[in-house]
């Protein structure tokens, strides 16, 4: 069974800087790799997925993420940070045959100082 | 009504009460599952539901019991809980589970529930 590890509960980053979420995942089969962002009192929603192509993947608000098969990793990234990026983030992993298996990370914290 | 919505927001509840949590997907959707979110642990998948039927149960005790009346409801019935099943209760919905297409999940705000 495939699992996601998440590298650091809580990242914090200065507004303007770069934003690095790690994620790292095991999995037997190829996988299809997720980003999902929480915000307080609110479900999770799609930042930006990776199913097959293109291994460098662009999603909403300014995040990318990078499938490296060989690194078995799917870290987040974002340029310059803003204030409102400031949520909880999650990485999830899903095989390739079986749609209901999706395992989530423990996630990651993201604060932002001004 | 868009997206995918759930009610309550927050649930308080004794041990021997009986509640109900409601979910519904205004997506078209015919999968639909519900997650149990503790502090510092991963979502825990407790349910799914394709085309109205069950199709996976993670071993989840019987105080809980869900109910799809049709592809855009899903309840989860609660009695009898313990003070360790205080959580965000996540609903989510996706398209079709059959095949092998990476379908996403919608997910709803979640009901916060305290048992006391």
């Amino acid at each position: 069974a495939q699992s996601v590890t998440q590298l650091g509960s809580h990242v914090s980053v200065s507004e303007g800087a770069l934003v690095l979420l790690r994620c790292n995942y095991s999995s037997s089969v190829p996988p299809y790799l997720f980003w999902y962002v929480q915000y307080p009192n609110q479900g999770l929603q799609l930042l930006l997925k990776y199913t097959t192509g293109a291994t460098l993947v662009k999603g909403i608000n300014g995040f990318e993420a990078e499938f490296k098969k060989s690194e078995t990793s799917f870290h987040l990234t974002k340029p310059s940070a803003h204030m409102s990026d400031a949520a909880e983030y999650f990485c999830a992993v899903r095989d390739t045959y079986n749609n209901n298996d999706m395992r989530f990370g423990a996630g990651t914290r993201l604060t932002v100082k001004p | 009504e868009t997206g995918v919505t759930q009610t309550p927001r927050h649930l308080v509840m004794g041990m021997t009460n009986k509640k109900s949590l409601k979910c519904e997907q205004h997506l078209g959707h015919n999968a639909m599952y519900w997650y149990k979110q503790s502090a510092k642990k991963p979502l825990e998948l407790m349910f799914v539901y394709s085309l109205e039927e069950r199709v996976e149960n993670n071993s989840v005790p019987s105080r809980f019991s869900p109910e799809c009346p049709n592809s855009s409801h899903l309840f989860l019935h609660l009695h009898t809980l313990q003070p360790e099943d205080s959580a965000l209760y996540l609903c989510a919905s996706s398209q079709d589970l059959r095949g092998r297409r990476p379908y996403e999940q919608y997910f709803g705000p979640g009901t916060r529930l305290t048992v006391t």
